[in-house]
């Protein structure tokens, strides 16, 4: 039931692109993204409601593919403050987060 | 203020001991969440309060009981617990497709 992430790690140089893959065997009602620094809690950083849905601000989007019940995180022109781990959040049941299943992460790093 | 507080940061318990963890949010979210965190792991749903009643038990077990005073206010009182209860335990909020969690309080069983 867990979401799967792909890759599991990457290693950027900054500047680079990345682009992170999340994706379930059950349809999904919602994709949430988290990113989380060694040590801190997850910060949210953008939820998807719709299926072809997609979402941004500054150089961090996502887009939402129903069909294929898998979202994707698109990371452009890295910056240092990038690195941390992420991860996709999904939610089978109807309204809001009521129960919200993080997926396995994805380990980023960005050197200069 | 859209800050989820939690206390306190660091805990060491033994396991006959009796402790709480508490977590404050003063955004008037109607939903408050339970996380437990391992190194190098998803954060793992405990439990959900939806208007102050619980919603959802994710067959947690006993030695862990949640408590929601009133609609700022979430507790996790810990009894009995065992090692590999060690975790990074988090308290989130949500509201209006945000979520928002706590800084954690992270617990050590010895």
């Amino acid at each position: 039931q867990q979401p799967v992430q792909s890759p599991q790690a990457v290693i950027l140089r900054e500047g680079e692109d990345a682009v992170i893959n999340c994706s379930s065997s059950k349809a999904l009602y919602s994709v949430h993204w988290y990113r989380q620094k060694h040590g801190e809690a997850p910060v949210f950083l953008m939820i998807l409601l719709k299926g072809g849905e997609q979402k941004g601000h500054e150089k961090i989007s996502a887009s939402f593919n129903e069909k294929k019940q898998q979202s994707s995180l698109y990371l452009t022109a890295s910056q240092l403050s990038y690195s941390g781990t992420y991860f996709c959040g999904t939610e089978r049941d109807g309204y809001n987060t009521d129960k919200l299943i993080f997926g396995t992460g994805t380990r980023l790093q960005v050197f200069p | 203020d859209t800050e989820v507080t939690q206390t306190p940061k660091h805990l060491v318990m033994g396991m006959t001991n009796k402790k709480s963890l508490k977590c404050e949010q003063h955004m008037g979210h109607r939903a408050m969440y339970w996380y437990k965190q391992k190194a190098k792991k998803p954060p793992e749903l405990m439990f959900v309060y939806s208007y102050e009643k619980l919603s959802i038990n994710e067959s947690v077990p006993s030695r862990f009981s949640p408590e929601c005073p009133n609609s700022s206010l979430l507790n996790l009182h810990l009894h009995a617990l065992q090692p590999e209860d060690s975790a990074l335990y988090l308290c989130a909020s949500y509201s209006e497709e945000t979520q928002y969690f706590g800084p954690g309080t992270r617990l050590l069983v010895l």
